[in-house]
């Protein structure tokens, strides 16, 4: 495998179950994003680690919870969710998350909350 | 006022055309700016990154910044059907992890 790997690609859940999603980077990196992204509206990035501590968590709510065990991995529980969390997750990547960092993204999780 | 501003198109041209992609913005502090493309089914790759003001080449590919006007261009010279595909404009400030995202233009380059 190379580069940013998520699964599952595809994922439909009901408001009551829990589940979480998975980003493995195959790319040496130090830093480690989720970002969610809505039919006709911009990426929003949602949390940060750097060095496996979280740097920034953008105002999400609690129903999502992430996981950094190691650079490698990233990892986001979820629970209760609502049907407007309905979107593609997006697992990036970059070095050391430097001004001229490059963050490299993953392919997505397609999430559908009934 | 959203702090970048994309037309999401959709933008359809003949193949061998020279497109023109463009954002706006609103924050001054910005002074990364980046072009990613993302195909359906995929995440977004980047194609261009600058640093403030000015232009630059990659193949067909050409970025410009122009920050007096607030405005950043991609040019993609000699178009192919390949590069049919949401093109999404990203920006930074000098701080932060937040790259500042466009809501992306389609492409549609048709032979």
């Amino acid at each position: 495998e190379t580069g940013v790997t998520q699964t599952p690609r595809h994922l439909v859940m009901g408001m009551t179950n829990k589940k979480s999603l998975k980003c493995e980077q195959h790319l040496g990196h130090n830093a480690m994003y989720w970002y969610k992204q809505s039919a006709k509206k911009p990426l929003e990035l949602m949390f940060v680690y750097n060095f496996k501590e979280q740097t920034e968590n953008n105002s999400v709510p609690s129903r999502f919870s992430p996981e950094c065990p190691n650079s490698s991995h990233l990892f986001l529980h979820l629970h209760t969710l609502q049907p407007e969390d309905s979107a593609l997750y997006l697992c990036a990547s970059s070095q050391d998350g430097s001004l001229s960092d490059t963050q490299y993204f993953g392919p997505g999780t397609r999430l559908t909350v009934l | 006022q959203k702090e970048v501003e994309q037309d999401p198109g959709p933008l359809s041209v003949p193949e061998g055309a020279i497109v023109s992609l463009n954002c706006t913005y609103s924050n001054s502090a910005f002074q990364y700016f980046m072009w990613y493309r993302q195909y359906s089914r995929k995440g977004p790759e980047l194609l261009m990154y600058t640093y403030s003001s000015g232009n630059k080449e990659d193949g067909r590919f050409t970025a410009q910044v122009d920050k007096s006007s607030k405005y950043i261009s991609l040019f993609i010279r000699d178009s192919q059907p390949s590069d049919s595909a949401t093109y999404l404009c990203a920006m930074r400030e000098n701080s932060g992890y937040a790259l500042n995202f466009g809501k992306g233009t389609s492409l549609l380059v048709t032979p």
